[in-house]
């Protein structure tokens, strides 16, 4: 079975701040794949970033970046210098066994105050 | 090139009804996933159609069904409404090559059930 696990529920902070989503996850596959994605209030999910388990390197680009780490399972997504237009549901999801089938979290609410 | 599309966007359909959900894949993509997403349960996969065939499906009921066309594109059909179905349902298209792709979602369509 697998599990992603998005602890954070909302996190309110105000422009320019940093501020980093974390996602868990739990699978028993050694070849999986992470993503992150993006639901603005329109509700359409937008793509962000796609990583499999055999590159743990960190991505940035822009203000974001991604902190990939096997030991610890996780996955997690720091937004730099925030903005208002960054106010969104964020969801990190799982997918692994060679299934396109993605397990999300329950995602979390960033609210990015003028 | 164009997004997933999905239509209708909205709906209103009454307990007990059977409703037919529309999904047009991004060009050139041939695997089509549908989610369904509800404020208690998340977002939820409910199955994935590469190339006219049902290759993985979700924790849902058999009244839940899909198809795909020879096109790509693809149709789910929730038969004898409940009220619980009320959701947003999300389709999502990926392109076939280089193993687990990232999916791109459709705007979604919004179900309600009275």
């Amino acid at each position: 079975a697998q599990k992603v696990t998005q602890a954070q529920t909302e996190i309110s902070v105000v422009e320019k701040e940093d501020v980093t989503l974390d996602c868990v996850y739990e699978t028993r596959d050694t070849t999986y794949y992470l993503f992150w994605y993006k639901q603005p209030p329109s509700g359409e999910l937008v793509f962000l970033i796609r990583r499999n388990s055999f590159d743990e390197q960190n991505e940035i680009s822009g203000r974001y970046s991604w902190n990939f780490q096997k030991s610890t399972s996780s996955f997690n997504f720091t937004i730099t210098a925030s903005q208002v237009v960054d106010s969104a549901v964020y969801f990190c999801a799982l997918s692994s066994g060679g299934r396109r089938a993605l397990t999300f979290g329950s995602g979390t609410r960033l609210q990015v105050q003028p | 090139k164009a997004g997933v599309t999905q239509t209708p966007r909205y709906l209103i359909k009454t307990r007990g009804q059977q409703v037919t959900l529309s999904c047009s894949p991004i060009s050139g993509h041939r695997s089509v996933s549908w989610y369904q997403q509800t404020p208690g349960q998340g977002l939820q996969f409910l199955f994935e159609y590469f190339s006219e065939t049902q290759r993985n499906k979700g924790n849902f009921p058999g009244r839940f069904s899909g198809r795909q066309f020879s096109n790509s594109r693809s149709e789910m059909n929730v038969s004898t409404l409940e009220l619980g179905d009320s959701a947003l349902y999300l389709c999502a298209s990926s392109s076939p090559s280089g193993g687990v792709r990232e999916q791109y979602f459709g705007p979604g369509t919004r179900l309600t059930v009275t």
